[in-house]
């Protein structure tokens, strides 16, 4: 693994069904992010972890859940999808010392 | 909350110089930043600035920032076809570091 990585790449899902979106980096870097990209809307913070074990809630939490278990992992969760959570989702990780935001690849969720 | 606002479309013929601009509204921002998105990519740190300088020149990227009017651009000289990308400001507010995100400008080189 070099950098961050995100799986899955995309998803077609139901409405009303649990999905999880997994997020990876492997440059120790304190702080990682959840955001979702739309059309006209730039990207908006969905959640946030400063560091392993704590988080915090970005501009748009409703209906997303995260956990921080350990310094490289920051899961997204979607409880119970909704038509409105199709977009891309782009998860990112800092450097407490370095201000730059390193993102993934994406992954692309359409919920029907 | 931070407000960032760009325009949408910004088309150029190759060679051309190209401007992006950007207006933000939190005067307490330390460093806003300019990242690019290629087609199906995630985002790309191209250059940043801090709060209290007014240029940085990066190559064929200038960064100018008016504080006063709270006007970031980005200007790119010699403009290439694999310029071709969104084009993302972003500002960082002082106390975190969570950043706010412009709507993104979509830059199209024509040859």
């Amino acid at each position: 693994i070099a950098g961050i990585t995100q799986a899955p790449t995309s998803q077609i899902l139901a409405a009303g069904r649990r999905m999880t979106l997994r997020c990876t980096q492997d440059m120790r870097h304190n702080a990682m992010y959840w955001y979702r990209q739309d059309l006209g809307l730039g990207l908006r913070l969905i959640h946030y972890s400063n560091t392993a074990g704590t988080t915090g809630k970005g501009e748009v939490p409703d209906g997303y859940s995260v956990s921080r278990a350990n310094t490289d992992d920051f899961p997204l969760t979607l409880a119970s999808a909704v038509p409105s959570q199709t977009s891309v989702y782009f998860c990112a990780s800092s450097d407490q010392d370095n201000n730059e935001q390193f993102f993934g690849p994406g992954t692309r969720l359409t919920v029907l | 909350g931070e407000d960032v606002e760009q325009s949408l479309f910004l088309s150029v013929r190759e060679g051309d110089s190209s401007v992006i601009n950007c207006t933000y509204t939190d005067s307490s921002s330390t460093y806003l930043y300019w990242y690019k998105q290629e087609p199906g990519a995630g985002l790309q740190l191209l250059t940043y600035i801090f709060s209290n300088m007014d240029m940085k020149q990066d190559q064929r990227l200038t960064v100018l920032l008016n504080k006063k009017d709270k006007h970031l651009s980005l200007r790119i000289a010699d403009t290439q076809t694999g310029d071709s990308a969104i084009y993302f400001c972003a500002g960082l507010t002082g106390g975190g570091n969570k950043l706010t995100f412009g709507t993104g400008t979509q830059l199209k080189v024509e040859l």
